[in-house]
């Protein structure tokens, strides 16, 4: 069962335009929401995160937009660059009981071109 | 700058050899978690440590897969016997409970053939 569906799978922008990566989720016990950047041969690294409390944070280039009612979350960066080609997950946490389940979403491969 | 490290970074082996990957959390992490990487499925969770006792290992095969964390330094998973369907990117990843990001090791990319 995908609990978070993530698109698009692949994303091909302008360098200086802005790349939108959208995720949606079902369960409403979720209460962590982050985002991750892999590069080739990588692990996943945090790039930004959000509580369910906040409907945006920005940081630098990237902003996350966050609409509670919709179940819904999204990446935006701005200013897109060609080091920001990466394959970007967005992430759900289920706190239950202390356990941090973090479940990922299926990944945005983005390709920044000059 | 602490770090996940994942020995051995590469792994080719042929089918039914026993595999055993490595993971060395950061020091000071209580929570240790173990994914596996692949086109299909995305990243998947195999196993969860919290102060070294497994708490789910509900994504692991139980009959092929097993993972231990001996000591507060290693984490180990272990394949056997493998299988051709094994053959992905294996990820460890650390972190403390709270709203603290996971860090991962650059994984284990397993060749099963």
């Amino acid at each position: 069962q995908q609990q978070v569906k993530q698109s698009p799978q692949s994303l091909i922008v302008q360098k200086g335009g802005i790349s939108i990566i959208n995720c949606a989720y079902e369960n409403t016990a979720f209460d962590y929401f982050p985002w991750y950047q892999q590069f080739p041969g990588k692990g996943p690294a945090l790039l930004i995160a959000i509580r369910p409390d906040v409907s945006e944070k920005k940081e630098g280039r990237f902003t996350i937009s966050f609409n509670k009612s919709a179940k819904q979350f999204s990446l935006h960066i701005m200013d897109s660059q060609p080091g920001d080609s990466a394959t970007y997950f967005c992430a759900a946490r289920t706190p239950r009981g202390g356990y941090q389940k973090v479940t990922f979403g299926t990944g945005t491969k983005l390709q920044v071109i000059p | 700058d602490a770090r996940v490290t994942q020995t051995p970074r590469h792994k080719v082996t042929e089918m039914g050899q026993e595999v055993t990957m490595r993971c060395q959390p950061i020091l000071g992490h209580n929570t240790v978690f173990w994914y596996r990487q692949t086109m299909m499925q995305g990243l998947e969770l195999l196993a969860y440590f919290r102060n070294r006792a497994p708490l789910d290992d509900s994504g692991m095969p139980k009959d092929r897969f097993s993972a231990e964390m001996p000591d507060a330094t290693l984490a180990t998973l272990k394949i056997q016997p493998s299988e051709p369907r094994d053959s992905a990117v294996y990820f460890c990843a650390s972190g403390q409970t709270g709203y603290s990001p996971l860090h991962f090791g650059n994984g284990t990319r397993l060749t099963v053939t």
